[in-house]
């Protein structure tokens, strides 16, 4: 079965520094996909960033940065230069990449509560 | 223009009551889905359809009957609400099966309708 452990329920971070939200997962498939949204105290859910797990670099969407390991089996989002609008709820989460595979479910861990500081 | 959009944002209702809760996306996707974020802000699945036919159905109560009339649609229908329903949920799309590049199988969420039952 897939899992997704995200173990800091709440984090805070200086404006314009880096953070580092922490997320492991287990899978027993060969290939899955891990993504990143945010969800602002507004309510939405918003696509952040995707890692393929057969993909050789780290991806990078703007500010945000995905620090993968595979062997450890972490995906960890890397946010530079953090502003206020960056304070939410983030949540890590995967899926198989096969439809078929259990349907494309997103299997989503507990989410990190982001406070940025002024 | 709004990806995927839901109808009522706001739901409030009473124990014992039938509502449905509608779902469109413009993203031109095959495959949507219904996720419920309960009190805890944990995301779990509910229902997964891929043109049309049902793919998931996760140990969700039978009061639950998701409708696609097509693919760019994907409604809920809930009996008889009770308490525990008060969540909210969450529809989201993707396009299953592309044949390469990054972030492919992306889901992309709708803002949400905040049910409550009272």
């Amino acid at each position: 079965a897939q899992k997704i452990t995200q173990t800091q329920p709440g984090m805070f971070v200086q404006e314009k520094e880096a953070v580092t939200l922490d997320c492991t997962y287990d899978t027993s498939d060969p290939s899955y996909g891990l993504f990143w949204y945010k969800q602002p105290s507004s309510g939405e859910m918003i696509f952040l960033i995707y890692q393929g797990s057969y993909d050789q670099q780290n991806a990078t969407e703007g500010r945000y940065s995905l620090n993968f390991q595979k062997a450890r089996k972490s995906a960890n989002l890397v946010i530079s230069a953090s502003q206020l609008g960056d304070s939410a709820m983030y949540f890590c989460a995967m899926r198989g990449l096969l439809l078929y595979n259990q349907g494309g479910k997103l299997i989503f861990g507990q989410g990190t509560e982001l406070s940025v500081k002024p | 223009d709004t990806a995927v959009s839901q109808t009522p944002k706001y739901l409030v209702t009473q124990m014992g009551n039938d509502k449905s809760i509608k779902c469109e996306q413009n993203l031109g996707h095959d495959t949507m889905y219904w996720y419920k974020q309960d009190s805890k802000k944990f995301l779990k699945i509910m229902f997964s359809y891929n043109n049309k036919e049902l793919i998931i159905n996760e140990t969700v109560p039978n009061r639950f009957s998701p409708k696609s009339p097509d693919k760019a649609h994907l409604n809920l229908h809930i009996n008889s609400l009770e308490l525990g329903d008060s969540a909210v949920y969450f529809c989201a799309s993707s396009q299953e099966g592309l044949a390469g590049g990054p972030g492919q199988e992306t889901q992309y969420f709708g803002p949400g309708t905040r049910l409550l039952v009272l």
